[in-house]
């Protein structure tokens, strides 16, 4: 079955280094979703993308969706200890395919 | 306040016993969804239900039963559970969309441990 796959499952940084996750999938996506899981939370829907190459900024947060259609990122600039949980991408059509999510941890 | 909420929030049961999860969504959606999430398998979705129609039902071993009686409600019926699984229970609602997914609205989970 379909399958999306993200790395790294997990990441450590300083505070104030950047930090990056990616989902891949052998398939076409109709579109991709993130969500970010605080510790003891539950997952929280971030944003949603559907077109090719498409590119959404949420203030320090980057999200992008590759020309394909296979592969999307996260990119945060200058991580905070707030920024500290479990990201994870979902992809597919009308079925939709969580990652394994990488697990961020900020040291102050 | 997350629209999802899901009772109880934790369940110690030994493994005979009989015991059901429950999941109430307030945002007039028609798609709910059980997932289980462990530290070996992050968010393993069970099932999938669309207009109270399952239409997923990802191997679950027998011992878990879903139902839903409405759009509103989901529960997850537990009997003779084994201990792996011990696990966070999250519900899940979203609208339905033929074309592509629609984002998931998740509850709090019920925190699940078996003896």
């Amino acid at each position: 079955g379909q399958q999306v796959m993200q790395i790294p499952q997990y990441q450590h940084v300083q505070e104030g280094e950047d930090f990056t996750t990616y989902c891949n999938s052998s398939t076409t996506l109709s579109n991709i979703q993130w969500y970010k899981q605080r510790p003891g939370g539950h997952p929280v829907f971030l944003i949603q993308l559907v077109k090719s190459g498409e590119v959404k900024k949420q203030k320090r947060l980057t999200f992008q969706f590759g020309e394909a259609k296979k592969n999307s990122s996260l990119h945060i600039t200058a991580t905070q200890t707030t920024d500290v949980g479990t990201y994870f991408c979902a992809g597919g059509n009308n079925d939709m395919r969580f990652g394994a999510g990488t697990r961020l941890t900020v040291k102050p | 306040e997350t629209g999802v909420t899901q009772t109880p929030r934790h369940l110690v049961m030994g493994m005979t016993n009989k015991k059901s999860l429950k999941c109430e969504q307030h945002l007039g959606h028609n798609a709910m969804y059980w997932y289980k999430q462990s530290a070996k398998k992050p968010l393993e979705l069970m099932f999938v239900y669309n207009f109270k129609e399952q239409t997923e039902n990802n191997s679950v071993p027998s011992r878990f039963s879903p139902e839903c009686p409405n759009s509103s409600h989901l529960f997850l019926h537990l009997h003779t559970l084994q201990p792996e699984d011990s696990a966070l229970y999250l519900c899940a609602s979203s609208q339905v969309d033929r074309a592509r997914g629609e984002p998931q609205h998740f509850g709090d989970g019920t925190r699940l441990s078996i003896l």
